[in-house]
């Protein structure tokens, strides 16, 4: 079955970096794109950066441009954000979460399945 | 960077009632709207995509409808199961966006 599961999330001090990986399984990675989705203690969904199955085209929500980087490896079959100057609006649960439909099916798509999450908390 | 509105806040329905959930988008997003569930500790589940197909295993309760800017998820008849947090989502543009959410609670 797919699986997304996510890894590297800790506590990491204010102006620090770090680097969450999301490993996956089941499916053929490299024909999909992939996100990442963080959610804040007792707040909503917000989409934080995407890639396409190919890794050639990224996107990232202003708050984070400049300071994360999404990446992919598509002989590992893994997702990777480079987050660094964090501070403490990324204090958050962050989720892996896979396009719907592959790249050869649709040019937009909504996320499905999620992987469960890794927390990360910024703090001094 | 679109907005999307989702009314209300908070839904009260008891079991075996229908909800009816809006989600408005500050601009057209064709058909590519998305609505998730979440309960707590759990990770979002998708429900509803091209803002009228039922995701795999989701029962025939849920429907939902629109398009442009204006959607609706209807819960038919509440479970128990159902009380939950569902978000709403576009993926017509960057950055993808979703809704703050409507919690549906008994």
């Amino acid at each position: 079955q797919v699986q997304l599961v996510e890894s590297g999330g800790g506590v990491v001090q204010p102006g620090r970096s770090l680097r969450l990986s999301c490993s996956t399984s089941g499916f053929s990675f490299s024909s999909y794109a992939i996100h990442w989705v963080r959610q804040a203690p007792g707040k909503g969904l917000e989409w934080v950066a995407g890639v396409s199955h190919d890794g050639n085209k990224k996107y990232y929500v202003d708050s984070v441009n400049g300071r994360f980087s999404i990446s992919r490896d598509n002989s590992k079959n893994t997702l990777s954000l480079q987050m660094d100057s964090l501070g403490g609006d990324d204090t958050a649960v962050y989720y892996c979460a896979r396009a719907g439909c592959s790249a050869g099916s649709c040019s937009r798509a909504w996320f499905d399945p999620w992987g469960q999450g890794t927390l990360v908390t910024v703090s001094s | 960077e679109i907005v999307m509105t989702q009314s209300p806040a908070t839904l009260s329905v008891s079991p075996g009632e229908r909800a009816t959930l809006s989600c408005r988008a500050s601009q057209s997003v064709s058909s590519n709207l998305a609505w998730y569930q979440q309960k707590p500790g759990q990770t979002p589940r998708l429900v509803i995509y091209g803002a009228s197909t039922r995701a795999t295993g989701i029962p025939a309760r849920f429907s939902g409808s629109g398009s442009g800017t204006d959607f609706t998820l209807t819960i038919t008849s509440l479970q128990s199961e159902d009380f939950a947090i569902y978000y709403c989502q576009q993926y017509n543009n960057w950055p993808r966006t979703f809704g703050q959410g409507t919690k549906v609670e008994i």
